[in-house]
């Protein structure tokens, strides 16, 4: 079975600061690869994926992430960060398709980023 | 409709009453799915339908959770006989492509079990 993980449960930061969330995944075979965020009160929207090609992805609202395959990672990165970012992060993996499979995503447990104004 | 909806937001039960908890997915989206969020963690998989056809459900913890999408569109979640452990938020996503590729997930329902 595939597993994700978050090595960073909160992480507080200033603004301008830069930012680099942790994400690591277990499953050898291919995958497709999700970055979610969760405003307070909001619900989950999609933020950036990766599903083949150049492993590096740009987001919205400023957001990359890189796949190294090597690594089984995913992280998630900002330049600088604004007060507006203040949010949970969530990495999800879904492997590849195989026929009649459905694609549910495996969750890592979030990261809480707290920026400070 | 503009996205995913699910109804009620919040719900609490006493325990051991039953309750249904509804999701309304992006119009003409084939896959949807049914995710339960304990609290403090992420979103775990319980149950996924193409169209009508329910193709996995090996995510459903208990026989007391059972889901359905009739027409292909609606989907209710029901739980009977609530217990403590399952309060959660329970989020509905849906997606265009058949198996799901790229999720739009609904604000959830925040069940809670006295």
């Amino acid at each position: 079975a595939q597993s994700v993980s978050q090595h960073n449960h909160h992480v507080i930061l200033s603004e301008a600061a830069s930012l680099e969330l942790g994400c690591n995944y277990s499953y050898g075979g291919t995958v497709n690869l999700f970055w979610y965020v969760q405003y307070p009160g909001q619900h989950l929207q999609l933020l950036l994926k990766y599903f083949s090609g150049d492993p590096l992805v740009k987001g919205i609202k400023g957001f990359e992430a890189e796949f190294i395959k090597s690594k089984f990672s995913f992280n998630l990165r900002k330049p600088s960060v604004q007060w507006s970012d203040t949010a949970e992060y969530f990495c999800a993996v879904t492997r590849s398709i195989s026929s009649g499979s459905a694609r549910q995503l495996t969750f890592g447990s979030g990261t809480q980023l707290t920026v400070l104004p | 409709g503009a996205g995913v909806s699910q109804s009620p937001r919040y719900k609490v039960a006493k325990r051991g009453q039953d309750v249904a908890l509804r999701c309304d997915p992006i119009s003409g989206h084939v896959s949807l799915f049914w995710y339960q969020q304990a609290l403090g963690q992420g979103p775990e998989f319980l149950t996924y339908f193409q169209n009508e056809a329910q193709l996995d459900k090996s995510g459903l913890p208990s026989d007391r959770f059972f889901a359905e999408r009739p027409e292909g569109s609606v989907s209710t979640l029901k739980i009977q006989r609530t217990q403590q452990e399952d309060s959660a938020v329970y989020l509905c996503a849906s997606s265009f492509r058949d198996r799901g590729l790229e999720q739009y997930f609904g604000p959830g329902t925040r069940l809670t079990v006295t």
